[in-house]
């Protein structure tokens, strides 16, 4: 049972702007840990997509985009493509539990 | 540029032990800015944070509470590189396993290849 919620599923077309939410609580997010984003695909290594809340690795296009206020944390992106169809996780610390933690995921489905 | 290479079995029978290994190269598992991780995925639990090790002055290790009392990970200074034990493991244990740096304010920013670990008699 993750301590980080995401909505399970997202959708969208070609070409729009689409937001995952990441609720967490005054121990992780609201304690000012920071809150990182990760894309997996199957099989394959999670790619780390934003750092720091809202900081993009060189190669990252910036349609994909973090905020971070209170006790949650969004991953936006726009502009969306076949190509962003993943699983997305977020993930931070937890003062309680002494150890990071990831979000539930969430499935973008592209239209 | 750090790599992380994983080694180790992809079958494991039910109530052994599950036993994967990850070579670090380009940067020390006894680096005082690093953290060294286990995570695993698999479709009924997502990702998953298991463990880590890391040292500052002393050694350290952080389990996560569901596995805690069966999981072990151990630096190895002379080989540079960290291992992952699971004892008595199920076939909830199935998954693909990761080995991963977390650098602090950056994330888990390197991440080894993965090994699907089947538990299975």
């Amino acid at each position: 049972q993750s301590v980080l919620t995401q909505p399970p599923s997202v959708s969208g077309a070609p070409g729009q702007r689409v937001t995952i939410s990441c609720t967490g609580s005054s121990s992780n997010i609201g304690a000012g840990f920071d809150v990182h984003w990760y894309q997996y695909l199957p099989g394959i290594a999670p790619k780390r997509l934003i750092y720091g809340n809202n900081n993009r690795p060189s190669g990252v296009p910036d349609r994909f985009s973090g905020s971070k206020s209170g006790t949650s944390a969004s991953l936006a992106i726009t502009g969306l493509q076949a190509e962003d169809e993943a699983d997305y996780y977020c993930q931070s610390f937890d003062s309680r539990l002494s150890y990071y933690v990831f979000g539930t995921g969430t499935k973008v489905t592209v239209l | 540029q750090v790599q992380l290479q994983q080694s180790g079995p992809g079958l494991v029978k039910p109530s052994q032990t599950l036993s994967l290994t990850c070579g670090i190269s380009g940067d020390s598992v006894s680096s005082n800015s690093g953290t060294w991780n286990w995570i695993r995925q698999s479709p009924s639990r997502g990702l998953e944070w298991l463990g880590r090790t890391f040292y500052r002055s002393k050694w350290y290790n952080d389990y996560e509470l569901s596995v805690k009392g069966r999981i072990t990970i151990d630096p190895d200074t002379s080989k540079n590189q960290f291992s992952l034990q699971l004892n008595s493991v199920t076939p909830e244990d199935t998954a693909i396993y990761f080995c991963a740096r977390n650098t602090q304010g950056y994330g888990m920013d390197v991440w080894g290849q993965g090994t699907t670990v089947t538990v299975s008699s």
